[in-house]
């Protein structure tokens, strides 16, 4: 059971514009979400993260918002580069439950066009 | 800046084989991850480590076992491997435990032939 949903497998953005990727989670128990970014033959990077007690964090171009109520999270790219190019992996986390592991989801392989 | 260092970084082995995994965690972090990311999937959590004590065991198998030495590397060890555990190990490791963000290293990818 994928407590943590990417649903889209692919996203082709124009370099320039915004790129939007979404991420769901089943799991109440979650507090603590992530996003990761990653190129192949690597290891997952780190982009940028967001407690449940927030609805939105900004780190320079990237930006997450959470919606607890529809369980719902997305990483918002402005604007979108071509290094931007990779799979971004969604991960959650149940810290408060004191579990350790993070829970990824499938990842979505971000194309920006030039 | 230092990262998580993991070696090797591309293993092959026979069914039946033993294998051992090394990660060496950012300096000052004390808190270390395992995961296994299989072809197509996305990263599964093994088993954790804070101050060299087991803190957290996802669906690691009874084959697999791992410690946390003082110097805060950890080992993961893996006997008589069978074709599935073919894949990508990721080490992470964090600062604190469940209180800071999991930074990866670059992976050791296993082929068990």
């Amino acid at each position: 059971d994928q407590q943590v949903k990417q649903n889209s497998p692919s996203l082709s953005v124009q370099e320039g514009r915004i790129s939007i990727l979404n991420c769901d989670y089943t799991n109440s128990m979650f507090d603590y979400f992530l996003w990761y970014k990653k190129y192949p033959a690597e290891g997952p990077t780190f982009l940028i993260s967001i407690s449940s007690i927030k609805d939105k964090n900004e780190d320079g171009r990237f930006t997450v918002f959470l919606n607890k109520s529809a369980k719902h999270l997305s990483l918002h790219i402005v604007p979108s580069q071509p290094g931007d190019s990779a799979v971004y992996f969604c991960a959650a986390s149940a810290r408060g439950g004191g579990a350790d592991g993070l829970t990824f989801g499938k990842g979505t392989h971000l194309i920006i066009q030039p | 800046a230092a990262g998580v260092i993991q070696s090797p970084r591309h293993l092959i082995k026979e069914k039946r084989e033993t294998a051992t995994l090394k990660c060496y965690p950012i300096p000052r972090h004390d808190t270390v991850y395992w995961y296994q990311q299989g072809p197509g999937q996305d990263p599964q959590f093994l088993i954790s480590f804070y101050e060299k004590m087991q803190s957290d065991k996802g669906s690691i198998p009874d084959r697999f076992s791992a410690q946390q030495f003082s110097d805060y590397h950890s080992e993961l060890n893996m006997s008589s491997l069978e074709l599935g555990d073919s894949a990508l190990y990721f080490c992470a490791s964090s600062l604190g435990r469940g209180t800071d963000t999991q930074y990866f290293g670059p992976g050791t990818r296993l082929t068990v032939l």
